[in-house]
């Protein structure tokens, strides 16, 4: 089965800092996604990660995916307040169907 | 082009009653998939409906269950409702031409009493 694991599960950091979100996934899968979440909203698609080596950059946020160690990574450069949110890593599940299995979630304070 | 449109937007029930939920996917897109979030969890897959046949289960008990409609607009019923049943209800719709990806709708938070 597979299983998905984020961490840290809780990061409070400095405006201007540099950070990495980590996420694990336990057996192969062609895709992963990272998503974005506020308060009591829905999910905001940030990255689509679909071969080895990818890398994607948006503004402050990086993303890069390791299909061979089976690992993610959010890079965050120079935080700002805005960027305070919740943020989720989905990996397509080895069925049929399409189904994604999130982590737990990194959940992102960035404090002035 | 529209995107994914849900309904409604709170709902209170108590133990016990039935509910459901709606989802209307984004233009071009003919699957739905539903997902439930809990507080401080990452969403749950319930199942996947395409082409009006469902397509994929998670872990939840039979009192889940869905439709989808021949516009791929989808239906979640969760019958016998226990107050772990509140939550955030998520559905995305995705397609082939879409290469899958999943397009979230805003959710349903559902709460038990």
């Amino acid at each position: 089965e597979l299983k998905v694991e984020q961490n840290p599960l809780f990061l409070s950091m400095q405006e201007g800092k540099n950070y990495t979100i980590y996420c694990n996934y336990s057996t192969t899968s062609d895709r992963l996604y990272w998503y974005r979440q506020d308060p009591g909203k829905s999910l905001e698609s940030l990255f689509v990660l679909l071969s080895n080596g990818a890398v994607k950059q948006e503004g402050r946020l990086m993303a890069s995916l390791d299909t061979k160690a089976r690992l993610s990574t959010l890079h965050i450069t120079a935080a700002v307040h805005d960027l305070s949110a919740t943020y989720f890593c989905a990996v397509k599940g080895d069925q049929g169907a399409q189904k994604l299995v999130f982590g737990q979630g990194t959940r992102l304070t960035i404090n002035p | 082009e529209t995107g994914v449109t849900q309904s409604p937007t709170h709902l209170i029930k108590t133990r016990g009653q039935q509910v459901t939920l709606r989802c209307s996917s984004q233009s071009g897109h003919n699957t739905v998939s539903w997902y439930q979030q809990a507080l401080g969890q990452g969403p749950q897959f319930i199942f996947q409906y395409y082409r009006e046949e469902e397509n994929g289960r998670g872990n939840f008990p039979p009192r889940f269950s869905g439709l989808q409609f021949p516009n791929y607009s989808s239906e979640l019923n969760v019958n016998a409702l226990e107050l772990d049943d509140s939550a955030l209800y998520l559905c995305a719709s995705s397609s082939f031409s879409a290469r899958w990806e999943q397009f979230f709708g805003p959710g349903t938070r559902l709460t038990v009493l």
